[in-house]
């Protein structure tokens, strides 16, 4: 089972500034199935990014993955303040999928 | 436009069985995998398990291997989650998902299950 660990655990930027998320997997990801998701309080997770770097449909071009092999990263440029989330990231191999324990984005 | 519209929530005594529903509309249902994922109050995301659309084919995480079962009826586009023996670490919002290109394209909106004694 591949584990995945995310980092930091809490990143507090203000509107305008690039957030950088982490998310490293315990083995390679040699099928590049590595997605992206951003959650709100209350609400179902949503996908931004599928396949390391393709944004789903209607995610802003502010939105970017990047990566491979183990160390993966989604880049938010332009913060704005509905960016404040939980961002969660997760893989799929061996018909078996996971997620990483997620990171809070704060919005000062 | 695929939507999963999941039943209400449950509240459950510790021991007992649940299960919950996820209808697809909008979308070929065996076209697609559907996986369920839970999450714990405050806590992150975990995959439960996949079923095929197409032909019921099954993957269960590990952990939960013996006390889950998901099951689809294509007559009426509907998944089915069963989860036996439930213990109050089974609490938690329960949610269907569209698998795609190792995705989670569409989720359902959500059942919450409460195990109290």
């Amino acid at each position: 089972e591949v584990v995945l660990t995310q980092s930091p655990g809490t990143l507090s930027l203000s509107p305008g500034e690039r957030a950088t998320l982490s998310c490293r997997a315990s083995q390679s990801l040699s099928n590049n199935y590595l997605a992206w998701y951003q959650q709100k309080p209350g609400q179902a997770p949503r996908l931004l990014i599928f396949g390391i770097s393709s944004r789903a449909t209607g995610i802003p071009d502010r939105f970017s993955g990047s990566g491979s092999g183990t160390d993966f990263t989604l880049t938010i440029s332009r913060l704005e303040p509905e960016d404040s989330a939980v961002y969660y990231c997760q893989q799929y191999s061996n018909s078996l999928y996971s997620f990483g324990q997620g990171t809070k984005l704060e919005i000062k | 436009q695929i939507q999963l519209v999941q039943s209400g929530a449950e509240v459950k005594k510790p021991g007992a069985s649940v299960s919950v529903s996820c209808k697809a509309t909008g979308y070929p249902f065996t076209s697609s995998g559907f996986n369920w994922v839970r999450q714990a109050p405050g806590q992150g995301l975990e995959w439960m398990g996949w079923i095929s659309g197409y032909n019921g084919h099954t993957q269960y995480a590990q952990n939960l291997q013996g006390r889950v079962t998901m099951t689809r009826d294509t007559s009426t586009s509907t998944l089915y989650m069963e989860l036996r023996s439930l213990r109050s670490g089974d609490t938690a919002v329960y949610y269907c998902a569209r698998g795609e290109r190792g995705a989670f394209d569409v989720w359902g909106q959500g059942a919450m299950v409460t195990v109290s004694s």
